[in-house]
Parts: C-alpha cells; structure tokens; sequence
C-alpha cells in the first residue's frame, strides 16, 4: 500500500483560499468517507483538523473544509493567515483494515 | 482532556528491539476507542504502525506486521510497542496516539528513536 499522494507544496498570500489535493485508490479515499486531514508545526505533533472528509472538530475555525470526489481528497483553507503555514497531511482508511497516510504538503503564505 | 506520554530508549542497536510505552491519562484505555502508534522519520511524513483495543484485537500495517506487537495494560492503564529486527530505517520520531471515529484525534508529543550502534 503507497502512501497517498499529495503536492509538495503550496503557496498563497494572506486572505486567498488555496486547496491541497490527495490522491489515493479506489482500495481507500475511492471507497471510505474516512478522509482525514492533520496540520503539524515544526517539531511539534500533528493535529486533527478534517475527520470522515469533511467534519471540523468542535472548536476549529470553518476556514478549514474538506471534500472527496472518487479517489481524489481535498482540503481548502480560505482566507490563508500567517498561521496556516505547516505541514498537512491526509490519511484514508484502507480496504486492508489499515490506515494510510499522505506524502505531506508544506503550505507557505507569502 | 486526554493526555498521551510516549517513554523508552531514545538509542536501539540495529537488529535489536525498539520498545515504547505510552500512559494514558484522562481517559480509560478500557473506554471505547482504538490506540494507535504514528511515526515519523526525520524531515519525512507520517506512517501508520498499528493500532490495539482494550480486548486485545490488533490491526497492523502490512509493510510492518512481521515485526511488529503492540499490547495493552489495562491495569497500568497504558498500551506498549515493540519492533523487532531494527535498522536505520527505522530511526523516527514514534507517536502514540488515540483513535477517533477512523482518524486519530488525539495525539502524544512524541519520543525520537534512533538506531545506531
């Protein structure tokens, strides 16, 4: 099972939306709703920001959205803040009972 | 709110066996929810290990399962990770983690693992 794929980077200026793509198989995003998505500061753990595709935990700001169509997952941050700037990564539970997670995506705001 | 603490050797000799515990405190490792390990390779992303109810039930992840146990104290209240077989490949920051409804939702701070003679 490979990792699902995502950009390496994305870049965008304060106040613009961008989206992170992640691209699995119909083996996991194609067939699960269990689309997950962490943003991880430098040397600290990630965080959960997107469960079962599109739902914010209580408490996170709705710039954060999530969406699926067929294997391809997305997450879009509008309204891009200084703070953004961290890696996301994607995750899938798979049809082998495991989970998997994507290559990663440094976001920079410019 | 949940608190996850990863302890053991940060220095494992290759061919040896890497052993994590993680104390949970804040909640039940009895309570409904599935415990995982995460980790992480320096400068590089995140890899799902495994993950363990409190009844012992166990998933892996198939590129690790030959090497790898985890187990559950329920009287400790913590849950353990032990890799055997280790090379350099599997210097990494090591994660423990709670599961939430298929995500992990909770997440340790971490403990850097490295292999080396």
């Amino acid at each position: 099972q490979s990792a699902l794929t995502q950009p390496a980077s994305v870049s965008g200026s304060p106040g613009q939306s961008i989206t992170i793509s992640c691209t699995g198989t119909s083996s996991d995003i194609g067939t699960h709703n269990y689309v997950s998505w962490y943003q991880q500061y430098p040397g600290k753990a990630p965080k959960l920001i997107i469960s079962e595709v599109s739902n914010r935990p209580s408490g996170l700001s709705n710039r954060f959205s999530g969406s699926k169509s067929g294997n391809t997952a997305s997450l879009t941050i509008s309204g891009l803040q200084a703070e953004d700037e961290a890696d996301y990564y994607c995750s899938s539970y798979t049809s082998s009972t495991f989970y998997v997670f994507g290559t990663g995506t440094r976001v920079t705001v410019l | 709110q949940v608190q996850l603490q990863e302890s053991g050797p940060g220095l494992v000799k290759p061919s040896g066996t890497l052993s994590l515990t993680c104390a949970v405190s804040g909640d039940s490792i009895n309570s409904d929810s599935w415990w995982s390990w995460v980790r992480q390779p320096p400068g590089k992303g995140l890899e799902w290990i495994g993950e363990i109810y409190h009844d012992g039930r166990s998933n892996y992840n198939p590129s690790l399962k030959s090497r790898v146990a985890i187990l559950v104290d329920k009287s400790k209240n913590q849950f353990s990770l032990k890799l055997t077989a280790v090379t350099a490949a599997d210097s990494a920051v090591y994660y423990c983690a709670r599961n939430g409804w298929y995500c992990v939702d909770e997440w340790g701070q971490g403990t850097l693992v490295i292999v080396s003679s």
